[in-house]
């Protein structure tokens, strides 16, 4: 079965310091792989996804993710961490299960706090 | 600009009552969602439309309805028969091809009263 596993409830940063959320996936195909955000009461708002060629892939706000297919791992990071970063993270992989091909499979979130 | 909009953004339910969550997307997107986010369970999906004029049930669709007469419009009923229906109620929708990719929406929070 399709799965998406986040380690970590929640991470704690300072801010100016690097920051990694773990991402791990389990998918019959190829993976299609997401990060999304989330403010309080807000929808997910899109930062990267991985479809197919360079392992790094650079998205939105100046956060990356490397695509491991032999740890199928996907974790999120930025080099220097923000106090406005602070917010719940999704990673996401889509679904290839008979008909429902093309639904998204969430973690169940890590909520990122960067402090001053 | 081309979007997805959720209305309303606060609902409050009454015990027995149904209630109707609209979405509507102006991408000209075929495929929506709706998912269901409860504290530390991540999203959960609960119905999707692949096409106008069908649909198909998530992990989650006891106690829940949808339409999708327009390609624009994919409105979420919550039933009576939904015992725990307090929750964030996203939309989404999906396009293919070079952009793949999923739009949400606001979001909808739902508390019953």
């Amino acid at each position: 079965a399709q799965s998406v596993a986040q380690p970590e409830d929640q991470v704690n940063v300072a801010e100016g310091n690097p920051l990694t959320v773990k991402c791990t996936y389990s998918v019959s195909g190829n993976p299609y792989l997401f990060w999304y955000v989330q403010y309080p009461n807000r929808g997910l708002q899109f930062l990267l996804k991985y479809i197919t060629g360079d392992n790094l892939v650079k998205g939105s706000y100046g956060f990356e993710a490397e695509f491991n297919k032999s740890q199928t791992s996907f974790h999120l990071k930025k080099p220097s961490a923000l106090v406005s970063d602070s917010a719940l993270y999704f990673c996401a992989v889509r679904d290839y299960k008979g008909g429902s091909q093309g639904n998204l499979i969430f973690g169940k979130g890590t909520k990122l706090s960067v402090k001053p | 600009d081309g979007g997805i909009t959720q209305s309303p953004k606060y609902l409050f339910r009454k015990e027995g009552q149904n209630v109707t969550l609209s979405c509507e997307q102006n991408l000209n997107h075929d495929a929506m969602y709706w998912y269901r986010q409860d504290p530390g369970q991540g999203l959960r999906l609960i119905y999707y439309s692949q096409i106008v004029n069908d649909f198909q049930k998530g992990d989650i669709a006891e106690g829940y309805s949808v339409s999708r007469e327009k390609k624009e419009s994919f409105p979420l009923t919550v039933t009576s028969a939904q015992k725990n229906p307090t929750a964030f109620y996203l939309c989404a929708s999906r396009t293919g091809g070079v952009n793949y990719g999923y739009t949400f929406g606001s979001g909808t929070r739902l508390t019953v009263v």
